[in-house]
C-alpha cells in the first residue's frame, strides 16, 4: 500500500526566507511523486513531479524537491519565499499502475511581510 | 496546454434535488478522469475513476447510486449528485490524465456545492 505523510500541517515563514515542506512516503514499488499547490478556492496546480529520472527535480516558481529513496522522502524547498506562495501544498504519490493518486494531508504555508 | 475546466464553479440547491457537475479537458483528450471530494481544511479524497466509454469505478465507501458518473466522450465527464442532502455539501474537484504523460493529472478549478 502507498501512503504519504506531510510532517508539518502549518509552516510560517518571512518573505525572502527559505521554505521547507517535508514529505515522507511509503510504497511497495517505485512510485511517482508530485507536489501540488492549491490557492484558496482554486483547483490544484502541479509544481513538480518525480518519475524515476533525476532525483533533484526543479519545478515552477522557483520550487524544487529532492527524492531520497533511502529516507523515503520528497521534501519541497524554495530559497526565497514570496507573498504569493501563501497557499496549501499537497505531496502526492501514485498508488499503482492505475495512476490513482494518494494525497498527503496538506501543509498550509503563510508568508509574513 | 493541459487545461481542465469545471462547470458550474459553485451551486446552491435544495435538499432532495439533483445536481450535475461537468468536467472538460479543453486541449487534450482524456481517456481517464477522476473525481475527488474535499472537505474544508482537509485533503482530497478520491471518489471514483471515470473511463471513457465504460462504467466508472468507485472507491470503497462511495455510493455509486448517489454519485452518478458519465464519461461519454474523450473530453467530458459528468458527476451527478442525486437527491442531494446537506452532508453532500463539499468542494468537488475533477482531474484528467493526459494520455501522452500518463502519470500526471491536471486538475479542474473545483465546484463548490452547498445543499440547503
Amino acid at each position: 500500500a502507498q501512503s504519504v505523510t506531510q510532517l508539518d500541517s502549518h509552516v510560517s515563514v518571512s518573505e525572502g526566507t527559505p521554505v521547507l515542506l517535508r514529505c515522507n512516503y511509503s510504497s511497495s514499488y517505485s512510485p511517482s511523486l508530485f507536489w501540488y499547490v492549491q490557492h484558496p478556492n482554486k483547483g490544484l496546480q502541479l509544481l513538480l513531479k518525480y518519475t524515476s529520472a533525476a532525483t533533484l527535480v526543479k519545478g515552477i516558481n522557483g520550487f524544487e524537491a529532492e527524492f531520497k529513496k533511502s529516507e523515503t522522502s520528497f521534501h519541497l524547498t524554495k530559497p526565497s519565499a514570496h507573498m504569493s506562495d501563501a497557499a496549501e501544498y499537497f505531496c502526492v504519490v501514485t498508488r499503482g499502475n492505475d495512476y490513482k493518486l494518494s494525497f498527503g494531508a496538506g501543509t498550509t504555508v503563510t508568508v509574513r511581510a | 496546454g493541459a487545461v481542465v475546466s469545471q462547470h458550474p464553479s459553485w451551486v446552491i440547491c435544495k435538499s432532495g434535488t439533483s445536481v450535475k457537475i461537468e468536467c472538460r479537458s479543453l486541449d487534450f483528450q482524456a481517456t481517464t478522469m477522476f473525481w475527488y471530494r474535499q472537505f474544508p481544511k482537509q485533503s482530497l479524497m478520491l471518489m471514483a475513476t471515470s473511463n471513457e466509454g465504460s462504467k466508472a469505478t468507485y472507491e470503497q465507501g462511495v455510493e455509486k447510486d448517489k454519485f452518478l458518473i458519465n464519461h461519454a466522450s474523450l473530453t467530458l465527464s459528468t458527476l451527478t449528485v442525486t437527491s442531494a442532502h446537506p452532508e453532500d455539501s463539499s468542494f468537488y474537484i475533477c482531474s484528467a490524465r493526459d494520455g501522452t504523460n500518463q502519470e500526471t493529472q491536471y486538475f479542474g478549478p473545483g465546484t463548490r456545492l452547498l445543499v440547503l
